[in-house]
């Protein structure tokens, strides 16, 4: 089983603030990597999938980058609709698709 | 659009089926999986049937227990939990994989609201 590793666990950043979260997988996934956004009460959402394509509809201030085990999901200007929790998934490995642990975006 | 039900409220070693009824997108035509989350907690991919031979995965913590099925005249997808346990507790969702025949799990590009399945003894 891969295991993904989110970081950090909890990110305070300030309105208009840019914010980087990482996720680090246990062994190589390639490009195979998908960000969701999930805010309470809501089933996730795609943001990002092959680690830097943006779903459709995500806005430009979304991005991905990354390959093999290192990945990062940027949010340039943090506006006020994106403090959520954050969750990395590796398609890679099918048994079992694994997602990170989350990252918490909140307001600072 | 995926919509979970069947959820509820159901005693240790019980058993409860879930559904997830599709509009606008054909099941049988997809990778189609469960996805659940504890309470406070995260994501957790439980099962999945491809869309290509009906194959079906399970993650080790439901195997034996849980069974992924499909209909295709109805167009919804099931999951029969038996032998319930507390760790069980969960919203559950279903969601759909991309790319068209269901060869391959991947990402989740459409996601249903969830049912929550809660068991207590």
């Amino acid at each position: 089983e891969i295991v993904m590793t989110q970081s950090p666990a909890t990110l305070s950043v300030s309105p208009g603030e840019r914010a980087t979260l990482s996720c680090r997988a246990s062994q190589s996934v390639s490009s195979n990597l998908a960000w969701y956004q999930q805010k309470p009460g809501q089933a996730p959402r795609l943001l990002i999938y092959g680690a830097s394509s943006r779903a459709t509809g995500i806005p430009a201030r979304f991005s991905g980058g990354g390959s093999g085990t290192e990945f990062t999901l940027t949010i340039s200007s943090l506006q006020s609709e994106d403090f959520a929790v954050y969750y990395c998934q590796q398609y890679n490995n099918w048994l079992p698709l694994t997602f990170g642990g989350g990252t918490k975006v909140e307001i600072k | 659009q995926l919509v979970e039900s069947g959820g509820g409220l159901v005693q240790t070693g019980g058993s409860l089926r879930l559904s997830c009824a599709a509009s606008g997108i054909t099941l049988s035509s997809y990778a189609m999986s469960w996805v659940r989350q504890a309470p406070g907690k995260g994501l957790e991919w439980v099962s999945g049937i491809l869309g290509s031979d009906d194959t079906t995965h399970y993650a080790d913590s439901v195997k034996g227990r849980f069974t992924i099925s499909r209909h295709n005249s109805k167009n919804t997808l099931f999951l029969q939990m038996n032998s319930l346990r507390a760790e069980d507790t969960a919203v559950y969702y279903c969601a759909k994989s991309p790319r068209y025949g269901g060869y391959f799990y991947d990402y989740m590009d459409v996601w249903g609201k969830g049912t929550t399945v809660t068991v207590s003894s």
